[in-house]
């Protein structure tokens, strides 16, 4: 069964508007990680987050981690039309490497 | 670098038959995964590989096999296809903690469309 659950599972916004998608997750973790999946193309690494840490940014994206709620958001600053794709948060509950996937949040941004 | 291939990209079975997928990196990557996806659901793991010659089960390895007899190279095999397989197929590859570095993040490939009717 998959770790995490995210929502909204869809986001439509204007160009220029943040955007901000969570994730929850069951058990506990070693690291978070969101992906980006543009329509019919592979996932793309956007960002990791390690369990002892509660914030980091990459240029326009912004992940918290909640470790006590198990919980995580990503925060997409003055998004782009670019910025339409799929968005995965996948967790990596132990040392082996595997990951476990959500279900996804679609995020359409309209020019 | 290629990263990540996969070949074919697009497949179509009659059920009861059997194919092959391939997935090829030149990252000298340790790990190396197969992920299926379907309509409205995230990536869920089917087998992965630590390193040459090993293998593990996943989330979903029913009806699947994988070798990795060389270290760039993981295959994924369907012996006798059935329409529930029908899925896109992704292979990712990883380094190891051993390297010290981006232990998790995985490099993925563009994806193998099958379709079994």
């Amino acid at each position: 069964s998959q770790q995490g659950e995210e929502d909204p599972q869809a986001l439509s916004i204007q160009e220029g508007e943040n955007a901000t998608m969570n994730c929850s997750y069951k058990t506990s973790i070693n690291n978070l990680q969101w992906y980006r999946q543009n329509s019919g193309r592979g996932l793309v690494h956007l960002i990791l987050i390690r369990s002892n840490e509660r914030e980091k940014h990459s240029g326009r994206l912004r992940v918290t981690l909640d470790t006590s709620k198990k919980s995580s958001s990503l925060l997409i600053t003055a998004s782009r039309a670019a910025d339409t794709a799929s968005y995965f948060c996948a967790t990596s509950p132990g040392n082996t490497g595997k990951l476990i996937f959500g279900q996804g949040t679609t995020l359409q941004v309209k020019p | 670098n290629a990263g990540v291939t996969q070949t074919p990209k697009f497949r179509v079975l009659k059920t009861g038959q059997s194919m092959t997928l391939l997935c090829a990196q030149d990252m000298n990557h340790e790990y190396m995964y197969w992920y299926r996806q379907d309509p409205g659901m995230g990536l869920r793991l089917i087998h992965y590989s630590v390193g040459e010659g090993t293998t593990a089960k996943g989330e979903v390895p029913d009806g699947y096999n994988v070798s990795r007899l060389k270290k760039q190279n993981f295959l994924l095999g369907l012996e006798s296809a059935a329409p529930s397989q029908t899925s896109v197929y992704f292979c990712a590859s990883s380094l190891s903690g051993t390297s010290g570095r981006a232990k998790y993040e995985q490099y993925f490939g563009p994806g193998t469309r099958l379709t079994v009717t």
